[in-house]
């Protein structure tokens, strides 16, 4: 199995609201990124989880909190977001750092 | 921090051509990736290399690390090839430590157009 799968595919929130992503992948990886994608733009890094603990935080402003509950499991919880939120978000795993990263699918998220 | 250049930015062939897309990078590094990604869509890793040439299918990747450069060519391009192909090395100079092992800088992208 070499698939990482994201829930939801798309996701409308209002500015109010709480929601969170979901990743998860089964092949063994113990590095797991969160990116946030803009149209026509390269992805931009997030969060790093190296074996379940956060190593890397790209000053991502705290209404974006980030969560590991075990090593096949990584979720991304919104809290009043803004409209320039609104992006592609994309994880992907990797089996450790500098190796290959294996992407979701992502969720494309609207924020209102 | 490197640097990364692609070329072109924009690519339409026809259908059947060869198609070569270009990409450089300005610090030492010790694996290249090269990645697809159809409009509206998730990435695929297509490759990582650290040498010489690797091949998948009608996809060839090469790269130089000599001259900090690699290619990906096409062979018999078809219209489901239409996606952005990104290039991305690793952000911080070989040998890592670190959190920077894991970090990537990715190129603009090369959007390519397969016409029937």
């Amino acid at each position: 199995d070499t698939e990482v799968t994201q829930t939801p595919k798309h996701l409308v929130m209002g500015m109010t609201n709480k929601k969170s992503l979901k990743c998860e992948q089964h092949m063994g990886h113990r590095a797991m990124y969160w990116y946030k994608q803009k149209a026509k733009k390269p992805p931009e890094l997030m969060f790093v989880y190296s074996y379940e603990k956060l190593s890397i935080n790209e000053s991502v402003p705290s209404r974006f909190s980030p969560e590991c509950p075990n090593s096949s499991l990584l979720n991304l919880h919104l809290h009043a977001l803004q409209p320039e939120d609104s992006a592609l978000y994309l994880c992907a795993s990797s089996l450790l750092g500098h190796e290959t990263q294996y992407f979701g699918p992502g969720t494309r998220l609207l924020v209102l | 921090k490197n640097e990364v250049e692609q070329s072109p930015q924009n690519l339409t062939a026809q259908e059947g051509e060869f198609i070569t897309i270009n990409c450089s990078y300005s610090v030492g590094i010790s694996a290249l990736h090269w990645l697809q990604q159809h409009p509206g869509g998730g990435i695929v890793s297509l490759f990582m290399l650290s040498s010489g040439k690797k091949k998948h299918g009608r996809l060839i990747a090469t790269i130089n690390i000599q001259e900090k450069h690699s290619s990906l060519h096409i062979t018999a391009s078809h219209p489901r090839d239409s996606a952005v192909y990104i290039c991305a090395v690793p952000k911080s100079p070989f040998p890592y430590s670190g959190a920077g092992s894991y970090q990537l800088t990715f190129g603009k992208g090369t959007k390519l157009s397969v016409i029937p």
